[in-house]
C-alpha cells in the first residue's frame, strides 16, 4: 500500500505570494492532518480534515486554511506569505485517529 | 502548549538500552499515549502506543506508571540509526505534539 505522499516536496516563494500545497492520504484514510514545522517552533499542528470536514483546529492565522475533497486528498494554502511561513509543512493520515501516517513533507522557502 | 513534557536531550552509548521518560500528569481516562520519532526533517515515524498497560512490539517497550501520569519509552539496544528527537503525545484529544527529546547515541 502506498504511503502519505505531498506535492511539491520543495517550493520557493516570495513575501506576499500565496501558495497551495497537496496531500494524498493512504488509501482508505478519510483523515488528514496538517503540521508546520519549524527550528525555533517544533511541530504546530494547523488543523485536521475528516471526510471533508475540518475537525480540529490549531492556533494559525486565518492566511492559513485548507479544505479535504471527496477522495479524501487535501490541500493547504497560505495566502500573503511572510518570511516567518517558511518551514517543513507535514501532512499526516489515518485511518482512525489517533495513529498517524505522516508524508515526507513539502519545504517551503519564503524569499 | 502541549500535554507532555519531556527532557530536551538525552545520550546513548551503542549497545545500552535507552530510556526515554515523559510526564503527562494531565491525561484523560480515555487517552493513549503515542511515541513518535523524527530522523532528520523526514516525517515522524509511528513507535508505539498504550493506554494503561506495558506493551512491548519490535521497536520498542512502553512502561506507564499505574497512575498514568508518566510513562517511559525503552529501546532495548540503541544503535546509531536511533539518533532522532522522540516525541511523547496523548490522542485522541490533543492533536499537538511538544518539542520531544533529542536522542543522540555515540559509538
Amino acid at each position: 500500500k502506498a504511503g502519505v505522499t505531498q506535492t511539491p516536496r520543495y517550493l520557493i516563494k516570495t513575501r506576499g505570494q500565496q501558495v497551495t500545497l497537496s496531500c494524498s492520504p493512504i488509501s482508505g484514510h478519510r483523515s488528514v492532518s496538517w503540521y508546520q514545522q519549524t527550528p525555533g517552533q517544533g511541530l504546530q499542528f494547523l488543523f485536521e480534515y475528516f471526510s471533508e470536514t475540518q475537525r480540529n483546529k490549531g492556533n494559525f492565522p486565518g492566511r492559513f486554511s485548507g479544505r479535504q475533497f471527496s477522495n479524501s486528498r487535501s490541500e493547504m494554502n497560505v495566502s500573503t506569505l511572510e518570511l516567518g511561513d517558511s518551514a517543513l509543512y507535514l501532512c499526516a493520515s489515518s485511518l482512525a485517529l489517533p495513529e498517524q501516517f505522516f508524508g515526507p513533507g513539502t519545504r517551503l522557502t519564503v524569499l | 502548549d502541549a500535554k507532555t513534557t519531556q527532557p530536551p536531550s538525552m545520550d546513548c552509548a551503542e549497545g545500552r538500552a535507552a530510556n526515554l521518560p515523559c510526564n503527562h500528569s494531565t491525561i484523560s481516562g480515555n487517552e493513549y499515549v503515542y511515541w513518535y520519532r523524527q530522523i532528520h526533517s523526514q516525517g515522524p515515524q509511528y513507535i508505539i502506543h498504550g493506554l494503561k498497560n506495558n506493551e512491548t512490539n519490535e521497536m520498542a517497550s512502553l512502561i506507564i506508571t499505574e497512575d498514568r501520569k508518566s510513562s517511559t519509552l525503552i529501546l532495548p539496544h540503541a544503535t546509531l540509526r536511533d539518533t532522532a528527537v522522540y516525541y511523547c503525545i496523548v490522542r485522541p484529544n490533543d492533536m499537538r505534539f511538544g518539542a520531544g527529546t533529542r536522542l543522540t547515541v555515540k559509538p
